[in-house]
């Protein structure tokens, strides 16, 4: 089974400092997207940045940007010049097609809290 | 284009009561995905639904169950409660069940089970 693991539960950065959230998982699939999705107090899901599985090129949006290292299943999350609008609960997620025809699901991480200090 | 809609956002049952949950997708998304989030488990999967089948389903027991209509609109209903159940249901869609499209999710249903 596809598993996702955040081994920090909770970090903390200095307003317009840079952090990085660290993601590992585990497949033995060959084609899947990463995701990183920010979840604020309000609770909304909210879709960061993505990576497809085949592309060697790391995925940037904006401020935010990941390592993607694919031998090491490994899939960080870095956000420059963080904002007060930053701190909220990050999920490292995975997504890939199941063997009954092409249903999906997403498998998330255990989530970092991040928060950010003025 | 009008996000996802989840129905109602809080809701308080008691113990062996039924929950029916709502959901409303993205104009023209065919896929709808159920996720129930709690400080113990996490985020964990429920099922999907495609074009008005369940096409997968995570490793929920049988009290858990939902449908999807004509217009994609998701239900999900949760029979004899148990005060585990009480959780944050995530309702997310998606614009094509076959392609790594993303899933955009909605503000969720927060259930208190007493």
């Amino acid at each position: 089974a596809q598993t996702v693991t955040q081994s920090q539960p909770e970090m903390s950065v200095q307003e317009a400092e840079t952090v990085t959230l660290s993601c590992t998982y585990d497949t033995s699939e060959s084609d899947y997207y990463l995701f990183w999705y920010k979840q604020p107090p309000s609770r909304q899901m909210i879709l960061v940045i993505r990576q497809e599985a085949y592309k060697q090129q790391n995925a940037t949006e904006n401020r935010f940007s990941v390592n993607f290292q694919k031998a090491a299943k490994s899939f960080s999350l870095k956000i420059s010049d963080s904002q007060l609008g930053d701190a909220a609960m990050y999920f490292c997620a995975y997504d890939f097609f199941i063997s009954s025809g092409s249903a999906r699901q997403l498998t998330f991480g255990s989530g970092t809290q991040l928060t950010v200090l003025p | 284009k009008a996000g996802v809609t989840q129905t109602p956002r809080y809701l308080i049952k008691t113990r062996g009561q039924q929950v029916t949950l709502s959901c409303s997708p993205i104009s023209g998304h065919r896929s709808v995905s159920w996720y129930q989030q709690t400080p113990g488990q996490g985020l964990q999967f429920l099922f999907e639904y495609f074009s008005e089948t369940q096409r997968n389903k995570g490793n929920f027991p049988g009290r858990f169950s939902g449908r999807q209509f004509s217009n994609s609109r998701s239900e999900m209903n949760v029979s004899t409660l148990e005060l585990g159940d009480s959780a944050l249901y995530l309702c997310a869609s998606r614009a094509s069940g076959g392609t790594h499209n993303e899933q955009f999710f909605g503000p969720g249903t927060r259930l208190t089970v007493l």
